[in-house]
């Protein structure tokens, strides 16, 4: 079975600042992939980024970037530039590939961002 | 906006009541997926459909009926519940399974059983 764990419930950050949220997974896949997602008050879970276990390259969108590393199997994301738009939950999630689509989520990190 | 629609927003029944939760996409989407997601505990797959056969159904109590009638539609019939089952109930859509495509979810159903 595959688990995701979010050990930082709830966290804060100064506007403009950089906050680290992580997480960790559990599995015996050796391809899968990994994504962050946001979910603000309006409750739409929304994508913010997405890493392929295959790829060494951390990946990076505009001001979200991942910290992978797959032998540890550590997955956290970097919000630099903090924005009072980034108050959100935000959840982990694994997916392993295979013909059963199944994510995995963690427990999710709630996010402040503080003026 | 995702392209994920789900209707209702909020819904409040009794334990005795029939009700049904509708999830709608448009975006070509494969499989389609129902989780329900409770305070501090990971979201729980519930039922996944791909290409309108249902694929997975996590040991969930038979007094959750869900329905696929084509790639775009996906519901949730209710019955009986137990006011554990109040929750978020997310719906979501994806591209075909095991391609690494992400899914897409709706805002969700606030239900609330009294």
């Amino acid at each position: 079975a595959q688990t995701v764990t979010q050990s930082q419930p709830e966290m804060s950050v100064q506007e403009a600042e950089t906050v680290t949220l992580s997480c960790t997974y559990d599995t015996s896949e050796s391809n899968y992939y990994l994504f962050w997602y946001k979910q603000p008050p309006s409750r739409q879970m929304i994508l913010v980024i997405r890493q392929e276990a295959y790829k060494q390259q951390n990946a990076t969108e505009n001001r979200f970037s991942v910290n992978f590393q797959k032998a540890a199997k550590s997955f956290s994301l970097k919000i630099s530039d903090s924005q009072l738009g980034d108050t959100a939950m935000y959840f982990c999630a694994f997916m392993k590939l295979t013909i059963r689509n199944q994510f995995y989520f963690g427990t999710g990190t709630s996010l402040t961002v503080i003026p | 906006e995702t392209g994920v629609t789900q209707t209702p927003r909020h819904l409040v029944m009794g334990m005795t009541n029939k009700k049904s939760l509708k999830c709608e996409q448009h975006l070509g989407h494969n499989a389609m997926y129902w989780y329900k997601q409770s305070a501090k505990k990971p979201l729980e797959l519930m039922f996944v459909y791909n290409f309108k056969e249902q694929t997975e159904n996590n040991s969930v109590p038979s007094r959750f009926s869900p329905e696929c009638p084509n790639s775009s539609h996906l519901f949730l019939h209710l019955h009986t519940l137990q006011p554990e089952d109040s929750a978020l109930y997310l719906c979501a859509s994806s591209h075909d399974p095991g391609q690494g495509f992400w899914a897409f979810f709706g805002q969700g159903t606030r239900l609330t059983v009294v």
